[in-house]
């Protein structure tokens, strides 16, 4: 079983509204949860990066939450613009050794005019 | 400061043929991953370097599949023979040694098997 688990699967806003992406996660003990960006055809680029003590960190109109106690992360996007379509991507980092990372498999999110 | 970088961008072979990618990491980087993205899924984790020395191929199909990391700096992925299900974008990245570092993404390459 996936250990991130990501919803939706995928969805459709219209440009200028707001969405929010979920992770849940499994991965115990966590060092940090990192949310992805990832247009078509590039490699996923990191957005927003938080500790086991960090509530909330914003890049731009991205804001993301964690929930360290129920195991659960938010993306939201304010505003949304065209460019905003890609998938995001949830991957939490565990505390072995290496710090494996685990992925989510990702929230297509499709911006229309 | 330069990304990483992979190639081919695109390769389509023939089941049965053997295809290998290239990887250059960001300068410095100690770590190095090779995942597989399954169109539609997130990425899988094939296998991970620190430095040359490997720390993590429990999901290499070891029978097909091989990687190597000479001198610490560049890498090769090699599928021997290819299938069909072996159809993905493989995307390589490297990171600075440390828990709460970057994994920074190539573009990957796009592999179709027909």
């Amino acid at each position: 079983k996936n250990q991130v688990e990501q919803s939706p699967q995928s969805l459709i806003i219209l440009e200028g509204k707001n969405c929010t992406l979920q992770c849940n996660y499994t991965v115990s003990p966590f060092s940090n949860l990192r949310w992805y960006k990832q247009d078509t055809g590039r490699g996923p680029v990191s957005l927003t990066i938080m500790t086991f003590s960090e509530n909330t960190k914003s890049n731009g109109r991205y804001t993301a939450t964690l929930d360290a106690d129920t195991k659960q992360s938010s993306l939201h996007i304010t505003a949304s613009q065209l460019s905003d379509s890609a998938s995001y991507i949830c991957v939490v980092r565990g505390t072995d050794s290496w710090g494996k990372l685990q992925f989510g498999a990702g929230t297509q999110v499709v911006v229309t005019p | 400061e330069a990304g990483v970088a992979q190639s081919p961008r695109y390769k389509i072979i023939e089941k049965r043929q053997s295809v290998a990618f290239w990887c250059n990491p960001i300068s410095g980087h100690a770590t190095l991953y090779w995942y597989q993205q399954i169109l539609g899924q997130g990425p899988k984790l094939l296998i991970q370097f620190q430095n040359n020395g490997v720390v993590d191929d429990s999901q290499l199909p070891k029978d097909r599949f091989s990687a190597e990391r000479l001198k610490g700096v560049d890498s090769t992925l090699k599928i021997q023979p290819a299938k069909l299900e072996d159809s993905a974008v493989y995307l390589c990245a490297s990171s600075q040694t440390g828990v709460n570092t970057e994994a920074f993404f190539g573009q990957g390459t796009r592999l179709t098997v027909v």
